[in-house]
């Protein structure tokens, strides 16, 4: 049982747009910034999205994060077939004094 | 570029110890902090702790706490994950990633980037 919440699934259509959802508390998302991580079939995981909506170099900009309250979510626009993967969200707890993470949810690009 | 480059793959019996390594590269390996993650088959993430090469100040999960100690040799860039008293359920792949920080106002926040490839750590009898 994972302290985020996250769907296990979802899907979507080329050139469509996807959401994921992450739900947690007042003491991780609630009061510290959202992390998102992509891990395509077979490999580690790569930083998609750090303190909330920020962008690391060579993440294209389809790929939007956003914040409100103790939920986060993940925008994917213009799916494409590459996009197919597990994401996960994570965040530091006050409670715990340690990384969080979602569950994960596996994208599938129909 | 910058990248961490774990050892190799381990099959171990239940109660004996594991020595993960993970050596950086292409950054100042004493700025940023490594973080262990271990990812059970088929299963998601699950936060071990991290290491400061800095100062080698350390915050374990506390499910792991008396069974996990990380180190690092910064004349070498490498960090050390050893796990010990396996169990099965220890079977994972582990994780290790460069932590690093930025302030924005009062926040400060951290993010995890690059990852290593992973290390498959097996534990049966």
């Amino acid at each position: 049982q994972s302290v985020l919440t996250q769907p296990p699934s979802a899907s979507g259509t080329p050139g469509q747009r996807d959401t994921i959802s992450c739900s947690g508390s007042s003491s991780n998302i609630g009061s510290n910034a959202v992390n998102w991580y992509q891990q395509l079939p077979g490999t580690g995981p790569k930083l998609l999205i750090y303190n909330n909506n920020q962008r690391p170099s060579g993440v294209p900009d389809r790929f939007s994060g956003s914040k409100s309250g103790t939920s986060a979510s993940l925008a994917i626009s213009g799916l494409q077939s590459e996009d197919e993967a597990d994401y996960y969200c994570a965040a530091w707890d006050d409670s715990l004094n340690g990384v969080v993470f979602g569950g994960g949810t596996k994208l599938t690009v129909l | 570029q910058i990248q961490l480059v774990q050892s190799g793959t381990e099959v171990k019996k239940p109660g004996a110890s594991v020595k993960v390594s993970c050596k950086a590269s292409g950054y100042s390996f004493t700025t940023y902090g490594v973080t262990w993650v271990r990812q059970a088959p088929g299963q998601g993430l699950e936060w071990m702790g991290w290491i400061s090469p800095y100062n080698g100040n350390t915050n374990y999960a506390q499910k792991f706490q008396g069974r996990v100690t990380m180190t690092t040799d910064t004349s070498t860039s490498t960090a050390y994950m050893e796990l010990r008293s396996l169990r099965s359920d220890d079977t994972a792949v582990y994780y290790c990633a460069r932590r690093g920080t930025g302030r924005d106002g009062y926040n400060l926040y951290a993010w995890l980037d690059p990852w290593g490839q992973g290390t498959l750590v097996t534990v049966s009898s």
